[in-house]
């Protein structure tokens, strides 16, 4: 089956504008995740999703970024008034409930000028 | 807090040789244990977890990962390395219980290098 694919692949955007990126997990899957991986580094938490119940967004780092999520389908994370820090890989994942494996999408390679 | 380190940037083996990736944790309650692969620009692949049972994990593509509670650390190994795994594995934990949600703690990534 199809797995998690995210759009745009690739996002450059001048410092200051909203960029919104988006997430269409696997079908079926309750549970989704954002993350941020910059170059060279690890993942980094975002935000998590899980069926109806309110989303875990300890990870956010500041108010510029929001996520939604309508039921248990698409998920738009958005980052207002872009940094150069924030330039970075944005990986979106899914899983069947939240104690299992993660699958990965592609991700969103966001540059801020 | 949870944390997951791997101690090594960059593993090197030769083709045909034993490869082990090392990745020690630190949680509070009984850890989810996962390992990951990356491709150079490709999203990350699942290749195993542990999340109770038998101490020894197998995986995709050959890959075995040994829980030991006592030491917290969860390494990968694969008794033969090809060149093709060459690429960036990330460890990853998170604890299980009321009040923890799905969410992973990554370590930093080991670069794989495997030589023909």
């Amino acid at each position: 089956g199809a797995g998690v694919s995210q759009s745009p692949s690739n996002k450059v955007t001048e410092k200051g504008k909203d960029v919104e990126l988006r997430c269409d997990p696997i079908s079926g899957h309750t549970a989704l995740y954002w993350y941020r991986q910059r170059l060279g580094q690890g993942l980094e938490f975002l935000i998590y999703f899980q069926g109806n119940s309110a989303p875990d967004k300890s990870g956010l780092p500041s108010d510029r970024f929001s996520a939604e999520r309508t039921g248990e389908s698409v998920s738009t994370l958005t980052i207002q008034r872009t940094q150069q820090e924030d330039s970075a890989v944005y990986l979106c994942a899914s899983s069947l409930r939240g104690i299992n494996e993660q699958f990965f999408g592609p991700g969103t390679r966001l540059t801020v000028l | 807090a949870q944390s997951v380190a791997q101690p090594e940037d960059q593993v090197n083996v030769a083709e045909g040789n034993p490869l082990t990736v090392k990745c020690t944790y630190s949680v509070s309650g009984n850890p989810y244990l996962f390992w990951y692969v990356q491709y150079p620009n490709r999203g990350l692949q699942f290749l195993l977890k542990y999340i109770t049972g038998d101490n020894l994990v197998k995986g995709s593509y050959g890959f075995e990962a040994e829980f030991n509670k006592s030491q917290t650390s969860f390494h990968l190994k694969k008794p033969s390395a090809l060149v093709s795994d060459s690429a960036l594995y990330f460890c990853a934990v998170r604890a299980y219980g009321s009040g923890n949600t799905g969410k992973l703690i990554f370590g930093q990534g080991t670069t794989l290098q495997v030589k023909p």
